[in-house]
């Protein structure tokens, strides 16, 4: 069974702390993704990367920087925490650079900002 | 823009009855398109996807979809629903340049009641 683990269930912190959300996948997939969950929005895209030291920007890039030195770990990184990043994190990877494979997620970690 | 749309948020479905989930696409070429269902504090787990061929899908836990060409639609449909059905639903739509990208839908909740 793929298996994608991120550091945290729950994760609070303050304003301006500088935050890592951390993710691991088991099954030597190329392809992994930071989405972002808030009610009534589904999941929207953050960051994503298709290699060891490559990433492209998603759909909210703003506020947040990613890291993938290694091919299983992916990680999120909020420069200066702020209020309205209080969220739902979810990471997941994938097999393959293109094609229709499906995405394999994490639990996910909930993130609150104060 | 490619998009995707669940116009329902919330559905509340007794126990034994058929449920239906709605999900309307918007993507010039061909959709590869998923079903994910989110239990409570959970991450999201592929219920069945669409690539081509039978435009009727089975996945798993008894559900199936049906891709819809003329009307832009991937139903979720489930003839009898169990009490542990009772999640978020999320729609998605790949196969967006060659990246792997999913986009989501806003997520259904379903409740379903004793």
């Amino acid at each position: 069974d793929v298996k994608v683990t991120q550091s945290s269930r729950y994760l609070v912190k303050r304003t301006g702390e500088k935050v890592f959300l951390e993710c691991v996948q088991d099954m030597d997939h190329e392809n992994m993704f930071w989405y972002r969950q808030d009610p009534g929005l589904g999941l929207r895209l953050i960051y994503f990367s298709y290699d060891v030291k490559m990433k492209e920007k998603g759909d909210i890039p703003e506020g947040y920087s990613v890291s993938r030195e290694k091919k299983e770990r992916f990680s999120l990184i909020l420069e200066s925490a702020s209020t309205n990043q209080t969220s739902m994190y979810l990471c997941a990877s994938r097999w393959g650079l293109a094609g229709v494979s499906e995405q394999y997620f994490g639990p996910g970690t909930r993130l609150t900002v104060t | 823009a490619q998009s995707v749309t669940q116009p329902d948020i919330h559905i509340t479905v007794s126990e034994g009855a058929s449920l239906e989930l709605r999900c309307n696409y918007s993507y010039g070429a061909t959709p590869y398109l998923f079903w994910y269902v989110q239990s409570p504090g959970q991450g999201l787990q592929l219920l069945l996807k669409y690539f081509s061929g039978d435009t009727l899908v089975q996945g798993i836990k008894g559900f199936e979809a049906e891709f819809k060409r003329s009307q832009s639609s991937f139903n979720l449909r489930k003839p009898s629903v169990h009490w542990s059905d009772a999640a978020e639903y999320f729609c998605a739509v790949g196969g967006i340049s060659n990246t792997g990208k999913l986009i989501f839908g806003q997520g259904t909740t379903l409740q379903v009641k004793p």
